[in-house]
């Protein structure tokens, strides 16, 4: 079955400050991966997303994202994070062919200190 | 251009009683979605229409939940009768290529802000 673990419910950095959002999936084959960020108030956005080719991928706002197949892992990384980084992080995965949906993991809360 | 757009943003009802959520997709998008979250819980799906016709709803909890898009543009949600454990985060996606055709930049899902439901 599929499924998406962050194993990270909260985390807190300070401003300025590298940030890795941990995400693992199981998955019967290789998915396309997501990660989707939730602002308060705001619906969710698209950070950034794989689907073949260079495992280390660009998104928004300043973040990239590793695909590891050998770790069946998706973490999420920004060098320096800002304040208006606050928010709900949540990593998804979808199916190549034929499926119509995302699963989501449990999400991952980040707060930053000044 | 609009966003996915959902109403209410909250709305608290008592059990038994009937709740419709609304979700506006973004002009064009032939595909829906309704996702739920459940509180501390993963996203979980719903199911998703196709213009008009619901192409997969194997997320649909029971059948006291029915989603309509007449005419292909919003869609509804309804809960009747509500229940305690229907209280959460309900989110409508919408994008122009299915998510399969994962290649292609119109299959990016935009979504909602979601509906947060609360059955007291």
């Amino acid at each position: 079955a599929q499924s998406v673990t962050q194993p990270d419910i909260h985390i807190t950095v300070s401003e300025g400050a590298s940030l890795e959002l941990r995400c693992n999936y199981s998955y019967g084959a290789t998915p396309y991966l997501f990660w989707y960020v939730q602002s308060p108030g705001q619906g969710l956005q698209l950070l950034l997303k794989y689907f073949s080719g260079d495992t280390l991928v660009q998104g928004i706002k300043g973040f990239e994202a590793e695909f590891k197949r050998s770790q069946s892992s998706f973490n999420l990384r920004k060098p320096s994070v800002h304040w208006s980084d606050a928010a709900e992080y949540f990593c998804a995965v979808g199916a190549r062919t034929g499926a119509n949906n995302l699963f989501f993991g449990t999400g991952t809360r980040l707060t930053v200190i000044p | 251009e609009a966003g996915v757009t959902q109403f209410p943003s909250h709305s608290v009802i008592e059990k038994g009683q009937t709740v419709t959520l609304r979700c506006d997709p973004i002009s064009g998008h032939d595909n829906l979605y309704w996702y739920r979250r459940v509180m501390g819980k993963e996203i979980k799906f719903l199911l998703h229409f196709v213009k008009e016709s619901k192409q997969d709803e194997s997320g649909m909890p029971n059948n006291r939940f029915l989603a309509e898009r007449t005419g292909g543009t919003y869609s509804t949600l309804k809960v009747q009768p509500a229940e305690l454990e229907d209280s959460g985060v309900y989110f409508c996606a919408s994008s122009q290529d299915p998510p399969w055709a994962g290649g292609s930049l119109n299959a990016e899902a935009f979504f909602g802000q979601g509906t947060r439901l609360t059955v007291v």
